[in-house]
């Protein structure tokens, strides 16, 4: 089983609707982030989370919202979904702060 | 933001050559550097976590070099194979912060 699974995989929404992607890790970090990859960019960081208790911004998350509902769960939610939200969208997780990340098998989210 | 930056942007070599492509990032406040190989359809895979400067890693034909005084490391491949075709990105983290901070990658694209 994968260490790091993300759901849905695929996701189509309108403009304007909510969508939450959900993010599990069976690792044991206490560290995980929220990445999306749009084409000829590479990774750029949403937000991430050090421990239930600590959540930070990241360098791009403006419309974004998270929830670290347990150790080995964080979620990313888009509240109002616009098109330019259409990208791929990946969840890691590390042991330690320059630890290797390890990611799961991304969400592609298509906003129209 | 922090530049982190690619080169080439894409890459087209033959199976069996020997490859190599740059990563270059701020020469101060240094943390650590990452390589993380990503093939099409999956995740990012760690390749190397490097920190410090002069530090030379290998995997096999796959091997890495870091200069932090002049802010650049370099990713080999020795004998390219159809299987190392992918997206390899490098990832730079400051001490003044904790976010990775990627670059735009380099795409391999090997022909057997």
């Amino acid at each position: 089983d994968a260490d790091v699974t993300q759901t849905p995989r695929n996701r189509i929404t309108k403009t304007g609707k909510r969508i939450m992607l959900e993010c599990s890790q069976t690792k044991g970090h206490d560290r995980m982030y929220w990445y999306r990859q749009d084409p000829g960019l590479g990774l750029r960081l949403i937000y991430y989370s050090f421990d239930v208790k600590d959540i930070n911004k990241g360098e791009i998350s403006d419309g974004y919202s998270v929830s670290r509902q347990a150790q080995a769960k964080f979620s990313l939610s888009l509240e109002s979904a616009i098109p330019n939200q259409t990208a791929l969208y990946f969840c890691a997780t590390s042991a330690r702060h320059r630890d290797e990340q390890y990611f799961g098998p991304g969400t592609r989210l298509t906003v129209t | 933001i922090l530049n982190v930056e690619q080169s080439p942007q894409s890459l087209h070599v033959q199976e069996g050559d020997s490859t190599n492509f740059t990563c270059s990032f701020p020469s101060s406040n240094f943390y650590a550097l990452h390589w993380y190989r990503w093939e099409t359809a999956k995740s990012p895979e760690a390749l190397f976590v490097m920190t410090l400067n002069g530090d030379e890693k290998k995997k096999g034909r796959i091997s890495a070099t870091l200069n932090t005084k002049e802010g650049y490391s370099y990713l080999y491949i020795k004998g390219s194979q159809p299987e190392d075709s992918a997206t390899y990105l490098c990832a730079f983290l400051g001490n003044a912060g904790n976010m990775l901070t990627f670059g735009g990658g380099t795409r391999l694209m090997v022909k057997p």
